[in-house]
């Protein structure tokens, strides 16, 4: 069964180190997403990527984190210069088809500890 | 706001036995609802979803119900086997704009655990 797959499965980084996290996506699907999810919180949505640019992102998508699609299979979440706060489950998602109607696969998640 | 509460926030039962968990929300219009399952430190894999127009879907011995009046939804877990111990997420879709992901608004969870 196609899956979503996402490396590291797990990251340890310094305080103000950059991070980039990486997600396959499944093959035929168009819509890309980052969600995280900090210990015993709710997930929350990071940005969704469609025809190569961000379509939607929310506050905490600030300047410090990027997107990128730099081959036709990897989408990647980068964060510049990481915060202790940023520590936190990193899910990236995708859907063949926009979020009203398109069921949403979930990728096993990055777990970054910022130290 | 958009909200979507989950009750109980945790739970305790015997393998073999049912259960129900409740999800409430107040995103309006709203397109669909999904109900996910996840295990500790995984991925959410989807279980339903549902539109405003369906009242019932089942997946094996998980089934969802919906009452878009009330908006309410439920997840009767049947049977349930040691392997059902996770936590189970509701999440509201709106109608759409875009591909509007950050729409989605998602319940804090129901976390079960199935005793033997």
């Amino acid at each position: 069964e196609p899956e979503v797959t996402q490396t590291p499965s797990h990251q340890v980084t310094q305080m103000g180190q950059e991070v980039i996290l990486r997600c396959v996506p499944i093959s035929n699907h168009l819509y890309f997403y980052w969600y995280r999810q900090i210990l015993g919180q709710k997930v929350e949505f990071l940005v969704s990527f469609y025809n190569n640019e961000i379509s939607e992102k929310s506050e905490i998508f600030d300047d410090q984190f990027s997107v990128e699609r730099p081959d036709g299979s990897n989408f990647t979440l980068k964060i510049r210069s990481t915060k202790l706060e940023d520590s936190a489950m990193y899910f990236c998602a995708s859907s063949e088809n926009s979020i009203d109607t398109g069921e949403l696969f979930f990728g096993e998640g990055s777990r970054l500890t910022v130290l | 706001k958009n909200q979507v509460e989950q009750s109980p926030q945790s739970l305790i039962i015997l393998e073999g036995k049912n259960c129900t968990l409740q999800c409430n929300y107040t995103v309006s219009p709203f397109s669909n609802l999904r109900w996910y399952k996840q295990d500790t430190g995984r991925g959410p894999v989807s279980l339903t979803i549902m539109t405003f127009s369906e009242n019932t879907k089942s997946n094996g011995r998980y089934t969802a119900t919906l009452d878009a009046d009330t908006k309410q939804s439920s997840l009767h877990i049947t049977a349930s086997q040691l392997s059902d111990s996770a936590s189970y997420i509701c999440v509201v879709s709106p109608v759409k704009i875009k591909a509007a992901g950050n729409k989605l608004t998602f319940g804090g969870g129901t976390r079960v655990l199935v005793k033997p």
